[in-house]
């Protein structure tokens, strides 16, 4: 069974914490990625990583970064957390694109920052 | 851009109801379309895909066909039950990434 995992369904956080969000897949996915969901404004993209040590911004950048160290983990940095930042992130996996298969999701992590 | 439609709602609809879902979408190229479906505190799973004109998806009971004429990629199913209750998202894949829908709440009463 194709697995993405993300390191914890809840969290909670300080403002001004740094926060990592960990995402491990073990089905050897080149493309990774990291939405964050909000009540009706649906997924919108973080950044995405292509392969090792690649990592291309998304639509909402601002606050975050990433890490691709190695293959299968794919982490999500926030600087300093701030209470705009409370959301539910999703991380996904997905093989290249001309193989015409779906993006994997993980459970989720619900960050609160308060 | 590449960009996905789909009636928001919420829909509300009483056990053994048919169900649609409509989704429109504008692509360059051909990508493959999916219908997403997330339970509360949940993930996304994938419900079903398409990946050419006139194929149709299905999964338990639900079904959605690639309808490039009219670019749509409805989603039905003809008796839905109370467990269907989720949030619903229709998407395509453009290049190396995937576009998503608004997402549609679902509620089946008993």
């Amino acid at each position: 069974d194709v697995k993405v995992t993300q390191s914890s369904r809840y969290l909670v956080k300080r403002t001004g914490e740094k926060v990592f969000l960990e995402c491990v897949q073990d089905m050897d996915h080149e493309n990774m990625f990291w939405y964050r969901q909000d009540p009706g404004l649906g997924l919108r993209l973080i950044y995405f990583s292509y392969d090792v040590k690649m990592k291309e911004k998304g639509d909402i950048p601002e606050g975050y970064s990433v890490s691709r160290e190695k293959k299968e983990r794919f982490s999500l940095i926030l600087e300093s957390a701030s209470t705009n930042q409370t959301s539910m992130y999703l991380c996904a996996s997905s093989p290249p694109q001309d193989l015409n298969t779906e993006a994997f999701f993980g459970q989720g992590t619900r960050l609160t920052v308060v | 851009g590449d960009s996905v439609t789909q009636m928001e709602g919420p829909v509300t609809l009483s056990e053994e109801a048919f169900l649609t879902i409509n989704c429109t979408y504008t692509a360059t190229g051909y990508p493959s379309l999916f219908w997403y479906v997330q339970y509360p505190g949940e993930g996304l799973q994938l419900l079903l895909k398409a990946t050419k004109a006139d194929d149709k998806g299905s999964n338990k009971g639900f079904e959605a066909t690639y309808r490039k004429e009219t670019t749509s990629f409805h989603l039905e199913k003809g008796s839905v039950q109370v467990s269907d209750s989720a949030v619903y998202f229709c998407a395509l894949n453009y290049g190396q990434n995937f576009v998503f829908g608004p997402g549609t709440r679902l509620s089946v009463l008993p």
